[in-house]
């Protein structure tokens, strides 16, 4: 069955850090993914679209890198700011090309 | 402002009750969506729609209807049959199957 896993568990770091946060499929053969921000209570909010001939995107303090051989994406964010802190999900469009299909999301957390 | 409208920010469901979610877009984009989160949970799809006049069942469709008279709204029924409406539901459109743009959510609970 198809499926999209990220961490589940929460990511801590220290403002100034990298942030790495990873989304592993199964099942997929995506012909792009993306990336999503999520604010508590809030709905999500686009923020990059890899394609799968592309092995890198940046967009400011973000850089997506999509390595279709193993079926992974990582998402970073350079520089971290407590602003940063919130729930980033990765999407995918199922085989039939129908649907756009969510992972469950990873919580970051920015300390100051 | 260009965007999507969901509406209202709260509802409440007494048991046995229909209850309609309100989602409207002025970003003239073809497709709309629905989608359920729970509480730590990511986004379920529930219905979508491509085209007005034309909508399809998501992966948890059971215990809700829709309909897309307009290319602008996209209404979402959460009927009684649907045993545990309480979650955050998320109306979203697209430009084709592209990138995404949500609206703020609609927080249903039950009395």
């Amino acid at each position: 069955s198809q499926k999209i896993e990220q961490n589940s568990e929460a990511l801590n770091i220290q403002e100034g850090k990298t942030a790495t946060l990873t989304c592993n499929y199964t099942n997929y053969s995506p012909a792009y993914l993306q990336w999503y921000r999520q604010d508590p209570g809030r709905g999500p909010v686009f923020l990059l679209l890899i394609r799968e001939n592309e092995k890198e995107k940046r967009k400011e303090r973000l850089k997506v890198t999509f390595d279709t051989t193993l079926k992974q994406s990582l998402f970073h964010i350079t520089a971290s700011q407590p602003a940063d802190s919130a729930t980033y999900l990765c999407a995918l469009e199922n085989n039939a090309g129908n649907m756009l299909t969510f992972g469950g999301g990873t919580r970051l957390m920015v300390k100051p | 402002d260009g965007g999507i409208t969901q509406s209202p920010k709260y509802l409440f469901r007494k048991e046995g009750q229909n209850v309609t979610l309100s989602c409207e877009q002025n970003l003239n984009h073809d497709a709309m969506y629905w989608y359920r989160q729970d509480p730590g949970q990511g986004l379920r799809l529930i219905y979508y729609s491509q085209i007005v006049n034309d909508f399809q069942k998501g992966d948890i469709a059971e215990g809700y209807s829709v309909s897309r008279e307009k290319k602008e709204s996209f209404p979402l029924t959460v009927t009684s049959a649907q045993k545990n409406p309480t979650a955050f539901y998320l109306c979203a459109s697209s430009l084709a199957k592209n990138i995404q743009y949500f609206g703020a959510g609609t927080r249903l609970s039950v009395l």
